[in-house]
């Protein structure tokens, strides 16, 4: 069964407007944590944003903040302002267990957004 | 942040060959580094977990004898691809954990391999 679901696999915006990446997971672990991913079209893969299980507060990140909610299993990217070097495709992932093991990253389909000037 | 390398960034190579990519800790140690695989306009498939010291831990499906992990120190993993044919081109990402490091952010990814075999 997939763990993470990212069902848009592309996306465009307007420079300068928000957009919304959506993702959801699927977990019976009481402790994870979600991170987003961007990967340019050089391959490298630039950490954005983390949220962990446990976590009160949406994480915010510049112009990143991540929409949690928690009983829908869903971890949502939004970007404000978008800019023309937010174009790339962007990961959810999720990390099950304990914050400090250290286990796999599990990453969605990935959404490709692309910002029109 | 730490910064995690990879050599060669490319490689073409003929079938049947194999070809090695190194992965590097540049200013951290790293206890576990994982070895990913991804094809044009998909995802990061986990291959193995390398833990330094021991045999890595693949997941289902890769093939041990043709994806072989070395991780002989703290700051070098390898990942041979052996008798590499057509198929196994892909792009191949590591990424490793800070083992010191007390955050939730503990994994590092390098800038990756593309691999391209004729």
């Amino acid at each position: 069964a997939q763990k993470i679901t990212q069902t848009q696999p592309g996306m465009f915006v307007q420079e300068k407007e928000a957009v919304t990446l959506d993702c959801t997971y699927d977990t019976s672990d009481q402790s994870y944590g979600l991170f987003w991913y961007k990967q340019p079209s050089s391959g490298e893969m630039i950490f954005l944003i983390y949220q962990g299980s446990y976590d009160e507060q949406n994480a915010t990140e510049g112009r990143y903040s991540l929409n949690f909610q928690k009983a829908r299993k869903s971890a949502n990217l939004v970007i404000s302002a978008s800019q023309l070097g937010d174009s790339a495709m962007y990961f959810c992932a999720m990390r099950e267990g304990g914050a400090f093991g250290g286990e796999k990253l599990i990453f969605g389909q990935g959404t490709e957004l692309s910002v029109k000037p | 942040g730490a910064v995690v390398s990879q050599h060669p960034s490319r490689v073409i190579c003929k079938s049947g060959t194999s070809v090695k990519i190194e992965c590097r800790s540049l200013d951290f140690q790293a206890t576990t580094m994982f070895w990913y695989r991804q094809f044009p306009k998909q995802s990061l498939m986990l291959m193995a977990t390398s833990n330094e010291g021991s045999k890595a831990t693949y997941e289902q499906g890769v093939e041990k004898d043709k994806f072989l992990i070395n991780h002989a120190s703290l700051t070098l993993s390898t990942l041979t691809v052996t008798s590499a044919h057509p198929e196994d081109s892909s792009f191949y990402i590591c990424s490793a954990r800070d083992g010191s490091a007390a955050s939730y952010n503990e994994q590092f990814f390098g800038p990756g391999t593309r691999l391209t075999v004729l």
